[in-house]
């Protein structure tokens, strides 16, 4: 099983701020990664596909990038709806493993 | 409109079995493979189970091989676990999602294991 691990366990940034988020496979996953957003109380919303493809109705402030084993997300200019609890996941081979989330918190 | 509706979730005591469903519609149920995820009360998100779109292969997680198991009937557009054996630690929202890269979710339905 692949191991996904995520750094660091909680972020704090200002509002208009930038948030780099760190994922990081315990083997190569080419570019099968995935990210997730998940405000409390809801399901987790696709953000990025394929490592670096922003889903649909994914504003532009949110970029990931990176492939194997290395995978950031990047958010610019925070607004308050992005102060959430963010995923990666792999989605190589099954199981398709989560990391243990970032909690993206306001300073 | 893409729709996941989860169903069957409740409170049951260690030891016994439950049925969850998925319901989809507003996309070609037959040809997604469909997972099923879950997360414990204040934790991160566990990835359960999947099945391929037609049904031929599958997959669980180490933590409920054995006792829970997946299966899908195409013809009603319709995901099942089915859960056996629960545990205390299997008590948390279960979600099933579809699509190459989860751009579906349901809502999710809340499973209690507790005496």
């Amino acid at each position: 099983e692949i191991v996904m691990t995520q750094s660091p366990a909680t972020l704090s940034v200002s509002p208009g701020g930038r948030a780099t988020l760190s994922c990081r496979a315990s083997q190569n996953v080419t570019t099968k990664l995935a990210w997730y957003q998940q405000i409390p109380g809801q399901a987790p919303r696709l953000l990025i596909f394929g490592a670096l493809t922003r889903a649909t109705g994914i504003p532009a402030r949110f970029s990931g990038s990176g492939s194997g084993t290395e995978f950031t997300l990047t958010i610019t200019s925070l607004q308050s709806e992005d102060f959430a609890v963010y995923y990666c996941q792999h989605c190589f081979t099954w199981p398709y493993s989560f990391g243990q989330g970032t909690k993206l918190e306001i300073k | 409109q893409v729709q996941l509706v989860e169903s069957g979730g409740g409170v049951v005591q260690p030891g016994r079995s439950l049925r969850l469903s998925c319901t989809a519609s507003g996309f070609t149920f037959s040809r997604s493979d469909m997972h099923w995820v879950r997360q414990a009360p204040g934790k991160g998100l566990e990835w359960v189970a999947v099945m391929s779109f037609d049904g031929s292969h599958k997959f669980q997680a180490d933590s409920v091989r054995g006792r829970f198991t997946i299966s899908r009937d195409n013809s009603k557009n319709t995901l099942f676990l089915q859960m056996d054996s629960l545990r205390p630690d299997d008590t948390a929202v279960y979600y099933c999602a579809a699509g190459s890269w989860y751009e579906y979710w349901g809502q999710g339905t809340l499973v209690t294991v507790s005496s």
